[in-house]
């Protein structure tokens, strides 16, 4: 059975600080996909990553970045000089592998980031 | 570019009664997916389909739920004799699928909160 856990309930930092918001996941299968997603305070959830299995390159986009380690089962989220905008539940997830495609996700209880002027 | 759109975004009844939600994806988008979000929870997976075929349905859609999407567009989820616990966030989600790609990410729309009094 897939699982994905967000030991992390609650963070608050101040505005331009560093944060990292860590996913492990439990699969036993050996392709699969790993997703991030920020739901802020209007609810509406935003796609913000999306990493195969078999691609581990870490990825930056901008203040954004993610470090995928397969030999921990990790999927960290780090934000770099964290704003108020930022202020937000992010959820990691998980998908069964199914031939060249995702298909149902299932998240982690999700993060509820808050940043401080 | 319009995204994912779900109606009502609210609705409130009494226990007993029957809800309707409606779902409209993403235009090109052949598959969609139902999820339920309770408070302080990620979104749990409940149905989804592939075009006008419902492929899944997870152990929690009860007899009492019932979702078609009669014409792969858009989609319906009903629920029958509505009960308290059924309060939750009712989230639904595009994406597209070819075989043999890669996996596409999942787009969500903003919602539609049940208030079962």
């Amino acid at each position: 059975a897939q699982k994905v856990t967000q030991a992390q309930t609650e963070i608050s930092v101040v505005e331009k600080e560093d944060v990292t918001l860590d996913c492990v996941y439990e699969t036993r299968d050996t392709t699969y996909y790993l997703f991030w997603y920020k739901q802020p305070p209007s609810g509406e959830l935003v796609f913000l990553i999306r990493r195969n299995s078999f691609d581990e390159q870490n990825e930056i986009s901008g203040r954004y970045s993610w470090n995928f380690q397969k030999s921990t089962s990790s999927f960290n989220f780090t934000i770099t000089a964290s704003q108020v905008v930022d202020s937000a539940v992010y959820f990691c997830a998980l998908s069964e592998p199914e031939t060249g495609a995702n298909s149902k996700l299932t998240f982690g209880k999700g993060i509820t980031l808050s940043v401080r002027p | 570019d319009t995204g994912v759109s779900q109606n009502p975004r609210h609705k409130i009844t009494k226990r007993g009664q029957n809800v309707t939600f409606r779902c409209d994806p993403i235009s090109e988008h052949n598959r969609l997916y139902w999820y339920r979000q309770t408070l302080g929870q990620g979104p749990e997976f409940l149905t989804y389909f592939q075009n006008e075929a419902q492929l899944e349905k997870s152990r929690l859609l009860s007899d009492r739920f019932s979702a078609e999407r009669p014409k792969g567009s858009f989609s319906t989820l009903e629920i029958q004799r509505t009960e308290q616990g059924d309060s939750a966030m009712y989230l639904c989600a595009s994406s597209l699928f070819y075989p043999l790609l890669q996996g596409y990410e999942q787009y969500f729309g903003p919602g539609t909160r049940l208030t079962v009094t």
